[in-house]
């Protein structure tokens, strides 16, 4: 059973980098059918798509972070990784990492995505 | 502001009926298929309903989903205490490469 494992510092100052680490359990991010993505929450506030890296290391990123994200994998120890630079209080938030699934449906001739495995969530709050 | 549509609460007494919309104003909906997770505040979301209308392994037949045009619609019979949460549609956009979620709707049982 494929499982996420969130680590990273749960306090970051302002200006500083925000590090992030997903652990992937019980399956590989090298298979193809799938999208590593992270996700943050603000506080009260509804989901936000923050990028996502594929099984061939294309990485993909919302138009409003791409400047200060990047996600990267390292494919010999299954993870996958968020930094987000220069952060400021708004980036204070739930953040969970999540597998993107991609399959095809045959009857309707279209592909259909969703996120079926999240991690728990780490609470990042910025301040000094 | 969201790209997709929610109504902010909805809410039923238990074994009630209630249902949320989403809809995407400039089509994300009507060109990929919805999702729809359930989030306990503070926990991570539960994929409820995938593809439109598909129920995943393990979730209860008392969520349903639906689609038409460019909206999709969660349905909830027989609401039970432990539904009381916030409910989240959400469409992969392709020109985005990225997910588009919607605001949130959130069931209170009364």
């Amino acid at each position: 059973q494929l499982q996420l494992h969130q680590s990273g510092p749960g306090l970051v100052k302002p200006s500083e980098t925000l590090s992030l680490t997903c652990t992937v359990s019980g399956g590989s991010i090298s298979n193809n059918n799938y999208l590593w993505g992270w996700i943050r929450q603000a506080p009260g506030k509804g989901l936000e798509w923050i990028g996502g890296i594929s099984s061939s290391g294309n990485t993909y990123y919302s138009p409003s972070l791409k400047s200060r994200a990047t996600i990267s994998a390292d494919t010999s120890k299954n993870v996958f990784s968020l930094r987000l630079e220069s952060v400021t209080a708004a980036d204070t938030g739930l953040y969970f990492c999540a597998r993107r699934v991609r399959g095809w449906y045959s009857n309707g001739g279209f592909y259909y995505y969703y996120m079926d495995v999240w991690g728990k969530g780490t609470t990042v709050s910025v301040s000094s | 502001q969201s790209v997709l549509t929610q109504p902010p609460s909805a809410s039923g007494t238990p074994g009630q009926r209630v249902t949320m919309s989403c809809s995407g104003g400039n089509s994300k909906v009507g060109s990929n298929s919805v999702n729809w997770y359930q989030q306990v505040p503070g926990m991570a979301p539960k994929l409820l309903i995938y593809r439109n209308t598909q129920r995943p392994s393990g979730v209860p037949d008392r969520f349903s989903g639906s689609r038409s045009g460019t909206s999709a619609s969660l349905a909830i019979t027989g609401l039970q205490s432990e539904d009381e949460a916030d409910y989240y549609c959400a469409a992969w956009d392709d020109s985005l490469n990225g997910w588009v979620f919607g605001g949130g709707t959130k069931v209170t049982v009364l």
